[in-house]
């Protein structure tokens, strides 16, 4: 049970085009999602909290108006990087949880590119 | 602003070796403390630590917390090529939207 699904696994973009990545929580409700992102050899570092039905949480540094995130649904987040450029290519990673004091699956993560 | 400090930052071993790794943190509210595996894609979960002193297990890896110390190890013993992988811990706050805060990670390396 808990299954994270997350898509695409890879995409490359052009500069200036928009990128929409999804993540689905399979057999679970999630009320909320987090959408990490992950350079190489780093950590991940949290981007934003993704709430249904509402806005999401950004962390300090993060543009909102470059990464607009929509939770529309209860199985569905939805992270787009908008106008991308190369310094955007990174790994992107979803999780979410269904329930509290239950631990965190993630996606299986989208490798961006940005040329 | 919450913190988790991961050490060795890197670790070469055998096959057979028996390997510790720590995790410490500065979190307010604390709620638990997660480790992961990271191979070559995202995360895959191995503990969720609430309480402190009880050691938790699974296979060759066992893991245990300290809140009074705050820290956390994780041990895994006869060590084999596929536990070769970065182990990841996190922490949860309580209150909010209850996110994890990351460590960098060890990154573990067995060779045969």
């Amino acid at each position: 049970g808990a299954v994270v699904s997350q898509h695409p696994s890879w995409v490359i973009c052009k500069s200036g085009t928009s990128v929409k990545i999804e993540c689905r929580s399979l057999d679970f409700q999630a009320t909320t999602m987090f959408w990490y992102r992950q350079f190489p050899k780093q950590s991940l570092m949290l981007m934003a909290t993704s709430n249904e039905g509402s806005k999401a949480t950004y962390e300090q540094g993060v543009e909102k108006d470059k990464f607009l995130i929509n939770h529309a649904s209860l199985t569905l987040s939805t992270l787009t990087v908008t106008s991308a450029h190369p310094e955007d290519s990174s790994f992107y990673i979803c999780s979410a949880s269904p329930r509290a004091h239950y631990g965190y699956t993630f996606g299986s993560g989208t490798r961006l590119t940005v040329v | 602003e919450d913190k988790v400090v991961q050490s060795p930052l890197s670790l070469v071993v055998h096959e057979g070796d028996t390997v510790t790794l720590n995790c410490s943190y500065e979190v307010t509210n604390f709620r638990s403390l997660l480790w992961y595996k990271q191979e070559k894609k995202a995360p895959t979960f191995l503990f969720m630590l609430t309480s402190s002193g009880i050691e938790k297990k699974s296979g060759r890896l066992s893991s245990i917390l300290d809140k009074k110390e705050l820290f956390s190890i994780l041990n895994i013993t006869a060590t084999q090529t596929g536990d070769s992988a970065v182990y990841l811990c996190a922490v949860v706050a309580q209150g909010g939207s209850e996110k994890l805060v990351f460590g960098k990670g060890t990154k573990l390396t067995v060779n045969p």
